[in-house]
């Protein structure tokens, strides 16, 4: 399954939302999809997961939510740690897959 | 909470075996974990080369790399290891090993491998 993330850069300012997108190729099995915010010379971190439960310890301004095979991760009010990249991944066919990433930064 | 560290050479040469191993300390829910590892680079992005399970019984790859990928575990030394044979340019990357299945809640720091003679 092939996961195209958009946009590619997102340019915002901390307090404001970010909606970012990852579109499927084909249906993923039961919302099988998680994201992962990335920063500088760091790993992935997993966010959500099952399309939109929040893995431990992640602040309730990230949400996830999906409608068909578009998935949206959702960060309410950016904080000035919040500017990084960000996956998406399924897991619900195999081989799992990521998409291309989106970057989010400070405008 | 668990933590995982990768090992290894940071220079393979061309035609050679990339060998890397993953030491796991911390993890209470052992036997239900899947071991992957997942590769990164500027041309490709994320990349799951593959995983095993806690027992060694069962593997999954990624078809793009089955031919030349082994994933092994030594339970009694807490590590699982990956091996990438005829390597190429196009396998230099940032390794990572993180725990499963299906999704990574944790991940190594990386090692940087470069594939160079």
């Amino acid at each position: 399954i092939v996961l195209t993330q958009s946009p590619g850069t997102l340019s915002l300012s901390p307090g404001e939302r970010a909606t970012l997108s990852c579109r499927a190729s084909q249906s993923v099995i039961s919302s099988y999809l998680a994201w992962y915010q990335q920063k500088p010379g760091q790993a992935p971190r997993l966010l959500i997961y099952g399309a939109s439960t929040r893995a431990t310890g992640i602040p309730d301004r990230f949400s996830g939510s999906v409608s068909g095979t578009d998935f949206t991760l959702t960060i309410s009010r950016l904080e000035p740690e919040d500017f990084a990249l960000y996956y998406c991944q399924q897991y619900g066919n195999s081989p799992l897959t990521f998409g291309g990433g989106t970057k989010v930064e400070i405008k | 909470q668990v933590q995982l560290q990768e090992s290894g050479p940071g220079l393979v040469k061309p035609s050679g075996t990339l060998s890397l191993t993953c030491t796991v300390s911390g993890d209470s829910s052992s036997s239900s974990s899947w071991w992957s590892w997942v590769r990164q680079s500027p041309g490709k992005g994320l990349e799951w080369i593959g995983e095993i399970n806690h027992s060694g019984s069962a593997n999954n790859y990624n078809p793009s790399l089955k031919s030349r990928v082994t994933i092994s575990i030594d339970k009694s030394k807490n590590q699982f290891s990956l091996k990438l044979n005829s390597v190429t340019a196009a396998d230099t990357a940032v390794y990572y090993c993180a725990r499963g299945p299906n999704y990574f809640d944790s991940w190594g720091q990386g090692t940087l491998v470069t594939v160079s003679s």
